[in-house]
């Protein structure tokens, strides 16, 4: 099965810092997807990364994707409050199926 | 804009009754998803459906779910006998196509199984 992994799964930090999560999944794949999820609410498609090298830019958000290293980043520039939200990386599988990561949820501190 | 809704937004129900959680897809998507969200915990597929069948399931989809497409616009999810784990949110989701299409979420039904 495939499997993926987000770290950290907790990260707390203040207003106008940077930071970056990260997404490792553990066979090939080409298919990555950013969520964002508020609590007690539904899941918002950040990203879709669909190619090796790709990155894609949303206000103070950025992700991208490195298929050789199974690796996807999603990187926070001088984070605001309305950010605060738990966070997902899912991958897609050949068998068309997603495969979440373990969320990480971020808090912004004034 | 359209947006994919769920009924009801919150479930109560006995262990070993059935229940059916509903699901309206946007109108013009062909693919619909289930996945659950058990609290605290990451998202999990269920199973996806086009064409009227069952296209992927994953392996927590066993004999106690099903899907169905009854009508033109509704998309139910039925768990025959419910257990205590369970509980969980249920997101529906649609598609216009298969991925990587961009999959749409509904808000949800919370299942509690007392």
């Amino acid at each position: 099965e495939l499997k993926v992994e987000q770290n950290p799964l907790f990260l707390s930090m203040q207003e106008g810092k940077n930071y970056t999560i990260y997404c490792n999944y553990s066979t090939t794949s080409d298919r990555l997807y950013w969520y964002r999820q508020d609590p007690g609410k539904s899941l918002e498609s950040l990203f879709v990364l669909l190619s090796n090298g790709a990155v894609k830019q949303e206000g103070r958000l950025m992700a991208s994707l490195d298929t050789k290293a199974r690796l996807s980043t999603l990187h926070i520039t001088a984070a605001v409050h309305d950010l605060s939200a738990t966070y997902f990386c899912a991958v897609l599988n050949t068998g068309n199926q997603f495969y979440f990561g373990t969320g990480t949820s971020l808090t912004v501190i004034p | 804009e359209p947006e994919v809704t769920q009924t009801p937004s919150h479930q109560v129900t006995q262990m070993g009754q059935e229940v059916i959680l509903r699901c309206v897809p946007i109108s013009n998507h062909l693919y619909f998803y289930w996945y659950r969200q058990i609290l605290g915990q990451k998202v999990e597929f269920l199973v996806s459906f086009y064409n009227n069948e069952i296209s992927e399931k994953s392996e927590i989809f066993d004999d106690q779910f099903s899907v169905e497409r009854p009508d033109g616009s509704n998309f139910t999810l039925k768990i025959r006998s419910t257990k205590l784990e369970d509980s969980a949110m249920y997101f529906c989701a649609s598609s216009e196509g298969r991925a990587p299409y961009e999959q749409y979420f509904g808000p949800g039904t919370r299942l509690t199984v007392t």
